[in-house]
Parts: C-alpha cells; structure tokens; sequence
C-alpha cells in the first residue's frame, strides 16, 4: 500500500506570492491533517479535513487555507508569503479524526522556502 | 491549554550505551501519549503510543515508553543504541477532553546523536 504523498517535495517562492501544495492520503483514508515544522516553533497544527469539510483549523492567519476533493486528495493555499513562512509542511492522514487520535501516517514534507 | 515539555533539546550519547529522552505533558483529562521520530528529509514515523492499559509500552527499533500518570511523564528509552538511531524524536499527545480539537500537540524535539 503506497504510504502518503506530497507535492512538490521542495520549494522556493519570493515573498509576496502564494504557493498551492498537495497531499495525498493512502489509500481509503478520509481524513487529512497538516502541519507546519519550523525550528522555531516546532511542529504545529494548521488544519485538519474530513470528507470535503474543515473539521478543526489551528492558530494561523487567514493566509493559510487549505480544501479538500472528493477523492481525499488535499492541498494548503499560502497567499502573500512572508519570509517566516519558510518551514517543512507535514501532511498526515487517517481513516477518520477518530482514528487519527490514535494513529496518523505521516508524508515526507514539502521544504518551503521563501526568499 | 495542553502543552508537551521535552525537557532535552539535544542528547549526544556512545554506540550501544542507554538512552532516556524526556518528555513531560500537561494535563489534568485523559490523553494518547506517542513518541515519534524524524530522519533527515523525512516525515515522521511513529515509534510508539500509548493509549490505555500496560503503563509501559513497546515499540519498534527496540524503543521502549513508561506512562506515569501521577509525574504526567512519558519517557522514552533504549538499552543499547545504534548509530542508527541518530534523529529527532518528538513527543506527541493527542487531547481526549470534550471540546478539544484532537489535534495532536508536539513537545519540540530531542535530537539524538549516536556517536561511535
């Protein structure tokens, strides 16, 4: 069974713009969180879907958005990007939240850096 | 709020000696307890969780948990490491109280660094 997987697995954007990434869950997995891994910070909770829906959002600007498709796939939208935006995004799936509580599985990251 | 404390930021320590790393979480409701780890340019991989039963718990890579419900600790530990085991492990919990986001919350990482 093929794990998670994100697109692209590095980045480099100028501030100012915005940059889409992609997350998908393995396979039969409904549920879709992401997080933000930055030195400073550590790793931290963006947001989470399930079937289509934004069940929990973390404490981000309204710069960070994200959606989720049909078929599970996600991806995170970052508009007007600051310098401090610069950091590893984790996506991590689940069968449902209530099973994310006791297992998530993690994809390699996509490396955000911003210039 | 809850919050996790993992009390080392780096442990350097010699080929096939033990290790411990610390963790400490806050909270006064139940909790699912896990140990992570990340390989460079990798995502996470989970070693370890605890969820209810047995207060110590058994992971891979011959990683080992002890859930202390009375110090809120959750320390991870190995008799004998590998140069191998050189990553970051980070300390997780995931808030079962009502309300809570369910999110899971991450101490900010101990580097291990296997020297031989």
């Amino acid at each position: 069974k093929a794990g998670v997987t994100q697109t692209p697995r590095y980045l480099i954007k100028t501030r100012g713009q915005q940059v889409t990434l992609s997350c998908s869950p393995i396979s039969g997995h409904r549920s879709v969180s992401w997080y933000q891994q930055t030195p400073g910070q550590g790793l931290q909770f963006l947001f989470e879907y399930f079937s289509e829906t934004q069940r929990n959002k973390g404490n981000f600007p309204g710069r960070f958005s994200g959606r989720q498709f049909s078929n599970s796939r996600s991806e995170m939208n970052v508009s007007t990007l600051e310098l401090g935006d610069s950091a590893l995004y984790l996506c991590a799936s689940s069968l449902t939240p209530e099973t994310g509580r006791v297992e998530q599985y993690f994809g390699p990251g996509t490396r955000l850096t911003v210039t | 709020a809850q919050s996790v404390t993992q009390l080392d930021s780096q442990v350097p320590v010699f080929e096939e000696a033990p290790v411990e790393l610390r963790c400490n979480y806050s909270s006064s409701v139940s909790v699912y307890l896990f140990w992570y780890v990340q390989y460079p340019n990798q995502g996470l991989q989970l070693l370890l969780k605890y969820l209810s039963g047995s207060t110590l718990v058994k992971g891979i890579n011959g990683f080992e948990a002890e859930f202390n419900k009375s110090q809120t600790s959750f320390h991870l530990r190995k008799p004998s490491v590998h140069i191998s085991d050189t990553a970051e492990y980070f300390c997780a919990v995931s808030d079962l109280s009502r309300g809570s986001q369910g999110n899971l919350i991450f101490g900010k990482g101990t580097k291990l660094s296997v020297k031989p």
